[in-house]
């Protein structure tokens, strides 16, 4: 079985500051990581993704992520946060391995706040 | 170009009545998948298509689910004798090609159900 955990329901940042919002996995292979964001009244719009390859991650509006195997872990990030990034924030992995590898296995969400 | 649609953006009905939710995914898409998204959690994983036929329901909640894709393309989620329960935003998400796990998959806005 595969599984998603965002420790946090919320953070709240200030306005130019760094972000940090953490997610750790758990899959039976090798993993493929998502993040996804999802405003008000909106559909879940894809940031970045970790496939292979180089641990840190680079996607849209700025944001980064790092694969770090040994802790599970697929924190997302950004250098300096804007009001804008305001939203739910979603975590999510699939099994490469082909256990249950058609699906999304998504956390329960971290609602970021930034602050002006 | 288009993104995934879906209709209707909200759908009130009353508990044992019948309900479709229509989706249409990005033109060319080959995979198709459904996801219900209850309040305060994240999406979890109904059915997944590749082409017309449905390759994984195992998250099927129940025999009052059932979708289709008759043509590979338009996909209809149906629910019979709905419950308080069923009350829920379920959303839509495609990808490229069959399903390969690395895809990304794109979601539409989803649709708002209210069992009353």
């Amino acid at each position: 079985a595969q599984s998603v955990a965002q420790p946090e329901d919320q953070v709240n940042v200030a306005e130019g500051n760094p972000l940090t919002v953490k997610c750790t996995y758990s899959v039976s292979g090798n993993p493929y990581l998502f993040w996804y964001v999802q405003y008000p009244n909106r559909g879940l719009q894809f940031l970045l993704k970790y496939i292979t390859g180089d641990n840190l991650v680079k996607g849209s509006y700025g944001f980064e992520a790092e694969f770090n195997k040994s802790q599970t872990s697929f924190h997302l990030k950004k250098p300096s946060a804007l009001v804008s990034d305001s939203a739910l924030y979603f975590c999510a992995v699939r099994d490469a391995s082909g256990a249950g590898s058609y699906q999304l296995t998504f956390g329960k969400g971290t609602k970021l706040s930034v602050i002006p | 170009g288009a993104g995934v649609s879906q209709t209707p953006s909200n759908k009130v009905t009353e508990k044992g009545k019948y309900v479709e939710l229509r989706c249409d995914p990005i033109s060319g898409h080959t995979a198709l998948y459904w996801y219900r998204q209850s309040l305060g959690q994240g999406p979890e994983f109904l059915i997944y298509f590749q082409g017309t036929g449905a390759a994984d329901d195992s998250g099927l909640p129940n025999d009052r689910f059932f979708a289709v894709r008759p043509e590979g393309s338009v996909s209809t989620l149906k629910i019979q004798r709905t419950e308080r329960g069923d009350s829920a935003v379920y959303l839509c998400a495609s990808s490229p090609l069959s399903g390969y796990p690395q895809e990304t998959q794109y979601f539409g806005p989803g649709t708002r159900l209210l069992v009353l």
